[in-house]
């Protein structure tokens, strides 16, 4: 059974900008999480998806949004993008509902000169 | 919302010796997982165990819900266990602690 895949594993962006990131999750996972990782801030949660509708959203500004299709892939945006949003990006599945356990990608390592 | 402590921060081992890392949660949680960070920076998953105590060969870990901490035991540590080990809990989305560093000297 294949794992959770993000893609592109590495990304190099210039200030203002905007990204785009993928995650295919564990097949039969409806619900798909995103997690931002900085040296400073640590594990952080940006938002959850489950059958195509946000349900959880982090503290995060309004640059990063996300989206989920039908096939639960997810998405995520991060447009105009400042020096601060060099990160590791990482998306987690679980199966939703009342099954928790989540299993994560290998991340996006994103860094923006 | 939910604060998750870990201790210690910081943990070097010789070859062969035991740990105990500990995970304590400012409320109660329905979902708890232990998480070793690999040098790529991938999250692989060790213990999903929102209680009760679990074994998978050297590693175990011990989750008392009631009293809001869980506890990860790694014994005869060897280098390859040497990374950052998280712990995650929630009441929906897993809340992280800051992790526990940890080095095993050969």
């Amino acid at each position: 059974k294949a794992g959770v895949t993000q893609t592109p594993r590495y990304l190099i962006k210039t200030r203002g900008q905007q990204v785009t990131l993928s995650c295919s999750p564990i097949s039969g996972h409806r619900s798909v999480s995103w997690y931002q990782q900085t040296p400073g801030q640590g594990l952080q949660f940006l938002f959850e998806y489950f059958s195509e509708t946000q349900r959880n959203k982090g503290n995060f500004p309004g640059r990063f949004s996300g989206r989920q299709f039908s096939n639960s892939r997810s998405e995520m945006n991060v447009s105009t993008l400042e020096l601060g949003d060099s990160a590791l990006y990482l998306c987690a599945s679980s199966l939703g509902g009342s099954v928790l356990e989540a299993f994560f990608g290998q991340g996006t390592r994103l860094t923006v000169v | 919302g939910i604060q998750v402590e870990q201790s210690p921060p910081d943990l070097i081992l010789q070859e062969g010796a035991n740990s105990t890392l500990r995970c304590n949660f400012s409320d109660s949680v329905n979902n708890l997982q232990w998480f070793h960070q690999n040098p790529w920076g991938q999250l692989i998953n060790l213990f999903y165990i929102p209680s009760g105590t679990k074994q998978n060969g050297r590693l175990s870990a011990t989750t008392v819900a009631t009293e809001r901490y869980s506890l990860l035991y790694i014994s005869s540590s060897q280098t390859t266990d040497s990374g950052v080990y998280f712990c995650g809990g929630s009441q929906g989305n897993l809340i992280f602690g800051k992790g526990t560093k940890l080095s095993v000297k050969p």
